[in-house]
């Protein structure tokens, strides 16, 4: 069935490095797009989201890009810190009728020094 | 504000027992959802709420039952508990109208034996 998935399980990046996460999603009729990072024992919090009629997206230190000609998403987090290590979830809106958000199974960042 | 408290944090049901997840938020969210997460990966939507007296199944729903009597509280029960609801479970909600951004609970996490 339709899905949103990710490319990389697991992304291990150096502190100060720039981290870039992937989603790719099969829905071309997806009109919203959000990012979620989820610590350790703590429900997901808000990063950063996109419309579809957006290409990209800025916000503190995180940019989302969005290509709806091969449906993907990218989130770049600029500087990768310590504390940015957690897990990273892409979440789609399917039509403009519906509050449903479908997400992804998710990409673990981990950032050593 | 205490944003979206859920209780209890942890619990443990023998197979065929009962129980109520809740959750409250006093952010005067209209809508409110319930996700699992199971080990390793996304959120499903189990059921959601676009106001009081009204309510709405996700994608996983079986199993589950919802009530939503004031705009505050959006409890999920289980009534015959299975080894496959074992899972973490996240309530969220946000406001209506302009972003969609969804705010988490800190989970409730349910093991059936």
């Amino acid at each position: 069935g339709e899905s949103v998935g990710l490319h990389l399980p697991t992304l291990s990046v150096q502190e100060g490095d720039n981290s870039i996460i992937n989603c790719a999603y099969s829905n071309s009729a997806s009109d919203y797009f959000i990012w979620y990072k989820q610590e350790s024992g703590k429900g997901p919090q808000f990063i950063i989201d996109i419309r579809s009629n957006m290409d990209k997206r800025q916000g503190q230190r995180v940019t989302v890009l969005l290509n709806k000609t091969v449906k993907h998403l990218s989130l770049q987090i600029a500087a990768t810190q310590p504390g940015d290590s957690a897990v990273y979830f892409c979440a789609e809106k399917r039509s403009y009728n519906t509050d449903k958000l479908i997400f992804g199974t998710g990409t673990r960042l981990q950032v050593f020094p | 504000n205490a944003g979206v408290t859920q209780t209890p944090k942890f619990r443990i049901l023998k197979i065929g027992q009962s129980m109520t997840l809740q959750c409250t938020q006093d952010m005067n969210h209209n809508y409110m959802y319930w996700y699992r997460q199971d080990p390793g990966m996304g959120l499903k939507l189990i059921y959601y709420s676009v106001g009081a007296g009204i309510t709405d199944k996700g994608e996983v729903p079986n199993g589950y039952n919802v009530s939503r009597s004031t705009t505050e509280d959006f409890p999920l029960r289980l009534e015959l508990a299975a080894p496959s609801q074992t899972s973490v479970y996240f309530c969220a909600s946000r406001r209506t109208g302009g972003d969609n951004e969804q705010f988490f609970g800190p989970g409730t996490r349910l093991t059936v034996l």
